[in-house]
């Protein structure tokens, strides 16, 4: 089966410093990488996400991730946070065309 | 655009009573929709996938007979918790999908049974 696993249930960073949340996966053959944030209070909401072609990709909010196929990774990272960035941070595999598994999540708290 | 709305986004209700959950499309025709659970600081849990017109596939462990899925067009799938317990209490989030793997999701809907 597969599993997806986000490797920090809780981040806290200051403001400007970088950001790089892990994701790894379990699954050998071809599949579609995503990263959802959740804002409190709000609802889940593209990142960015990969399905072929460059493995380093760019999303909203200056988010990227990069997909590395030999270590099943696709971590998400960000030069320099900001309060705003607060949020949960979901990590999901698509391996079959249908379902998503998503990783357990990480909650990022950047301090003013 | 691709926008999910969800109703009730709170439902408070006694154990043993039934609640139904809506999950719509607002913008766009879904011709599959998604149910997921959302358990206090886990991720969230694929419960069932259902096809406008036919059938949901429940996941492995997910009692079909207590979350009753329907997806009766293209734009509107309700999911019923029957016979509430406590446990049941949870988020349920819905997300909708066009065509292709992208899905859009709902806001969620909090259920505390008491």
């Amino acid at each position: 089966a597969q599993s997806v696993s986000q490797h920090n249930h809780h981040v806290i960073l200051s403001e400007a410093a970088s950001l790089e949340l892990g994701c790894n996966y379990s699954y050998g053959g071809t599949v579609n990488l995503f990263w959802y944030v959740q804002y409190p209070g709000q609802h889940l909401q593209l990142l960015l996400k990969y399905f072929s072609g460059d493995p380093l990709v760019k999303g909203i909010k200056g988010f990227e991730a990069e997909f590395i196929k030999s270590k099943f990774s696709f971590n998400l990272r960000k030069p320099s946070v900001q309060w705003s960035d607060t949020a949960e941070y979901f990590c999901a595999v698509n391996a079959d065309g249908n379902k998503l598994v998503f990783g357990a999540g990480t909650i990022l708290r950047v301090k003013s | 655009g691709a926008v999910v709305s969800q109703h009730p986004s709170w439902v408070i209700c006694k154990s043993g009573t039934s609640v139904k959950i809506e999950c719509r499309s607002l913008d766009f025709q879904a011709t599959t929709m998604f149910w997921y659970r959302q358990f206090p600081k886990q991720s969230l849990m694929l419960m069932a996938t259902s096809n406008e017109g036919s059938k949901a596939t429940y996941e492995q462990g997910v009692e079909k007979d207590k979350f009753l899925i329907n997806h009766a067009s293209l734009t509107l799938s309700t999911l019923t918790v029957t016979s509430a317990h406590p446990e049941d209490s949870s988020f349920y989030i819905c997300s909708a999908r066009v065509a292709g793997v992208e899905q859009y999701f709902g806001p969620g809907t909090r259920l505390t049974v008491t």
